[in-house]
């Protein structure tokens, strides 16, 4: 069974400038999260959906943060524009649904210049 | 954000000996994950606890869920190099289905 994908693995951008991350998440997982991760720390939620539903998006920085799973399938979180304080880990992870365990990818390493 | 204690925050330890670590809460959670983490990898999940007291293992790897629903404990028996990495606990607030994650135990193994 395929794990959790994620896109790019690696994005170097120049502040104010978009940048949006792909996540592919284990087939049949309903429940998708996308978390931040600063270095040296654990992650920390930003969205949680819900098939095609954000259920919890209370800690999403709406003003540059935005995230989309039309499908209930693959989902896109974007930044625009970006700061150099979003320099950080940007991981998705899956769950057969709430109250499950969750699996992450690998990740996608921002660094912001 | 908020994060978990977890403790201790590193630690170096022969190849072979035993490792306790722990994580403390003081709100009680239904659900503690444990993960590990290698450089530049995502966390990998290693042990999922559901019952307050429940004891469960995986290879040389056991954790527990502690009885107050506070707290929760990871031992790794007779350490190897490839233990190295940081080791992340995780637990779930009731009624949220949110997970909050500990600050890890990045530990180092001496061949």
């Amino acid at each position: 069974e395929a794990g959790v994908v994620q896109s790019p693995r690696y994005k170097i951008i120049e502040k104010k400038q978009p940048v949006a991350f792909w996540c592919n998440p284990i087939s049949g997982h309903n429940t998708l999260y996308w978390y931040l991760q600063n270095l040296g720390q654990g992650p920390e939620l930003l969205i949680r959906y819900e098939n095609e539903e954000a259920v919890d998006d209370s800690q999403l920085p709406k003003d540059r943060f935005s995230a989309e799973r039309l499908k209930g399938v693959d989902s896109t979180l974007k930044i625009q524009p970006a700061e150099l304080g979003d320099s950080a880990v940007y991981l998705c992870a899956s769950s057969p649904g709430q109250g499950n365990e969750q699996y992450f990818g690998p990740g996608t390493r921002l660094t912001v210049t | 954000g908020q994060q978990l204690n977890q403790s201790p925050q590193s630690m170096f330890i022969q190849e072979g000996e035993d490792v306790s670590m722990n994580c403390t809460s003081s709100s009680i959670f239904n659900t503690w994950l444990w993960y590990k983490q290698d450089p530049g990898e995502g966390p990998v999940l290693l042990i999922a606890l559901y019952k307050a007291g429940e004891l469960t293992s995986n290879g040389r790897l056991t954790a527990q869920f502690g009885i107050t629903r506070k707290d929760s404990f990871l031992n790794i028996s007779a350490s190897i190099p490839s233990d190295v990495g940081i080791y992340f606990c995780a637990g779930q607030q009731p009624g949220t289905y949110k997970y909050i994650f500990g600050t890890g135990t990045r530990l180092k193994v001496l061949a």
